[in-house]
């Protein structure tokens, strides 16, 4: 079965620090892996997939298969990143597995 | 365009009671999901919807619960004599398909649930 795991349930740096949110999964097959993000009164969205291999708002994930692990990375954090962080991966079953979060809080 | 929708936003019911829950997908989305969220918890995977079948059932907590979805587009989420620890945000995602698992998932505001 797979799984994912943040280790984090909290997380905070001041603005401009880097920041690194972990992220690590189990899963025999080959994973989609994605961060999804939750701000203030917002819903859950989107942040990045690693197949599009793309840096949003700053962050940027690479998959590391050896160490399975999905860490997202910004070299310098804004105050507008506080937000909940989620690692989920998909399977080519279509299901979804999500990590148990990452709160994430930049102090001015 | 719209996106998806979730009905009711707060549902506040007593212990016994049977509760629905719906959810709007995305027009043209074929892949549709359940979540849920306690509090200080994750997401956690209920159950998946491909058109109007459902290949993963394997979230759902208790026979208590069941889903359907019908015409590929809206889907309930019943659950029977609720208990307290049912108390949850229920959340609804679809995405354009299911299976090829690279498509992002279009999540609803969720269902806020009380059992009292």
């Amino acid at each position: 079965a797979q799984r994912v795991t943040q280790p984090e349930k909290l997380l905070s740096v001041f603005k401009g620090a880097p920041v690194e949110l972990k992220c690590n999964y189990s899963y025999s097959g080959s994973p989609e892996l994605f961060w999804y993000v939750q701000y203030s009164r917002q819903r859950l969205q989107l942040l990045l997939r690693h197949i599009s291999r793309e840096s949003i708002k700053g962050f940027t994930a690479d998959l590391n298969k050896g160490e399975t692990s999905f860490h997202l990375k910004k070299p310098f954090a804004q105050e507008e990143d506080s937000a909940m962080y989620y690692c989920a991966l998909n399977t080519n079953a279509g299901k979804s597995t999500f990590g148990d979060g990452t709160t994430l809080t930049v102090k001015p | 365009g719209a996106g998806v929708s979730q009905s009711p936003s707060n549902k506040v019911t007593e212990k016994g009671k049977d509760v629905e829950l719906r959810c709007d997908p995305i027009s043209g989305h074929t892949a549709l999901y359940w979540y849920r969220q306690s509090l200080g918890q994750g997401l956690e995977f209920l159950i998946y919807f491909q058109g109007n079948s459902a290949p993963d059932k394997s979230g759902l907590p208790s026979d208590r619960f069941s889903a359907e979805r019908t015409g590929e587009s809206v889907s309930t989420l019943t659950i029977q004599r609720t208990q307290q620890e049912d108390s949850a945000v229920y959340l609804c995602a679809s995405s354009l398909r299911g299976g090829q698992s690279s498509y992002e998932q279009y999540f609803g505001p969720g269902t806020r649930l009380t059992v009292t």
